[in-house]
């Protein structure tokens, strides 16, 4: 991901619905991604992770999807909760002779409503 | 275990004053990294380090100066503070390509 200057999208859903946050990267070297969630006051806290030779992975209510070709990694919360509501952040880890550069997305705001 | 602690938590500074942001950690990670979160905004990086003796540049790096003084402390400093370097500050470590885990940040206002 990379992060362009601009301020945060936002997400709203109501609680019990499936949430689906979105994150686009520019790096096709790229071999490595995490999603975290950022509370407000917080550092970011590790919620999931994919490497490249995969295309799906679940999580406990979480699942991440990678499409390679797009350059595209998407986050999906099953039964969403007010607890959920934060701050959502794709990164991706860089390959090649950036080894260990890890970039952040735009971010999303996530609001569940009760 | 304490993770990834960053001190100070808080500080104010005058345009032109230095100061050095402290970050240690204690998980025997090889690699370290400081970001800064302007309000509203995502995480930049300014510096990271793969392994111990080697700091390399991120997406923002002017301004700034890192030291990767040891295996567990990778220090950021400020040698001349402007108005523009107002933001919350993080320091993150990690294992390889696993995740990186963040300390609680350090808010920097440059008045």
């Amino acid at each position: 991901g990379e992060s362009v200057g601009l301020h945060l999208p936002t997400l709203s859903v109501q609680e019990g619905d499936n949430s689906i946050i979105n994150c686009a990267y520019s790096n096709s070297a790229s071999d490595y991604f995490i999603w975290y969630k950022q509370e407000s006051g917080k550092g970011p806290q590790f919620i999931i992770d994919i490497r490249s030779n995969m295309d799906k992975r679940q999580g406990q209510r979480v699942t991440v999807l990678l499409n390679k070709t797009v350059k595209h990694l998407s986050l999906q919360i099953a039964a969403t909760q007010p607890g959920d509501s934060a701050v959502y952040f794709c990164a991706d880890n860089a390959g090649g002779t950036s080894y260990g550069k890890l970039t952040f997305g735009q971010g999303t705001i996530l609001t569940v409503h009760p | 275990n304490a993770g990834v602690t960053q001190t100070p938590k808080f500080q104010v500074l005058k345009t032109g004053q230095s100061m050095t942001l402290q970050c240690a950690q204690d998980m025997n990670h090889n690699s370290m990294y400081w970001y800064r979160q302007d309000p509203g905004m995502g995480l930049r990086l300014i510096y990271y380090s793969a392994s111990e003796g080697t700091t390399d540049k991120g997406e923002v790096p002017n301004g700034y100066n890192v030291s990767r003084l040891n295996k567990r402390e990778f220090s950021l400093r400020l040698e001349s503070a402007a108005p523009s370097q107002t933001s919350v500050y993080f320091c993150a470590s990690r294992y390889g390509r696993t995740e990186a885990f963040f300390g609680q940040g350090t808010r920097l206002t440059v008045v």
